[in-house]
């Protein structure tokens, strides 16, 4: 089984300050990582995915997510945020399984950006 | 280029009523197809996930059900709805398993009364 963990459920933050989303993850086999964000009233919107190879993934919008295997982390990053950036972020997970494409989602975490 | 439709946008229903939601995706063919529900402070939870016309695997125990009469579409049901029914809707597609992202709706606002 694999579980996310999102602990911040709110993250306020001033505009062109940085800001850091906390991902947590568990499983027993090896995983992908997904982080995608939800604007008010809308579906999901894939912002990066870490599959293999570099640690350091780049997505849109400027963000960036470093994935750490031995803290079983998966942090989302922006070095300065914007007004438009306030949308709710979700960290998934995906296992190898036999059939389908199983995400199991966090909590998500509010990011409001104040002015 | 892919889209993906769900219809209604929302939908106020009485205790005890059926449902109908319905997903399509256009623009390839054979897609993964799934439903979530989304629940206030709760993430998104999988119903159901479907690999081809007619296979249907259910994740959560419930009063609802899927079907997937076409290859692109895919139905979420209910016989008789319960409070607990009230959420946001998401249907979405992949190409396939692992790693392949995961393409949503637009969603179905729900409110169970």
């Amino acid at each position: 089984a694999q579980s996310v963990t999102q602990l911040d459920s709110q993250v306020p933050v001033f505009e062109e300050a940085p800001v850091e989303l906390r991902c947590n993850y568990s499983s027993s086999v090896s995983v992908y990582l997904f982080w995608y964000v939800q604007y008010p009233n809308q579906g999901l919107q894939l912002l990066l995915k870490y599959l293999s190879g570099s640690t350091l993934v780049k997505g849109i919008n400027g963000f960036e997510a470093e994935f750490n295997k031995s803290q079983t982390s998966f942090h989302l990053r922006k070095p300065s945020v914007h007004i438009s950036d306030t949308a709710e972020y979700f960290c998934a997970v995906s296992g190898l399984t036999g059939g389908g494409n199983k995400l199991t989602f966090g909590t998500g975490t509010q990011l409001k950006v104040e002015l | 280029s892919q889209t993906i439709h769900q219809w209604p946008a929302t939908l106020v229903q009485p205790v005890g009523s059926p449902l109908s939601l319905e997903c399509t995706v256009e623009g390839t063919s054979n897609p993964n197809l799934y439903w979530y529900r989304q629940a206030a402070g709760r993430g998104l939870q999988l119903l159901f996930y479907s690999v081809g016309i007619g296979q249907i695997s259910s994740e959560v125990p419930q009063n609802l059900s899927a079907s997937r009469p076409q290859d692109r579409q895919f139905i979420l049901s209910s016989k008789k709805l319960l409070l607990s029914d009230s959420g946001f809707y998401l249907c979405a597609w992949s190409y396939g398993g692992g790693a392949d992202t995961q393409y949503f709706g637009p969603g179905t606002r729900l409110t169970v009364l």
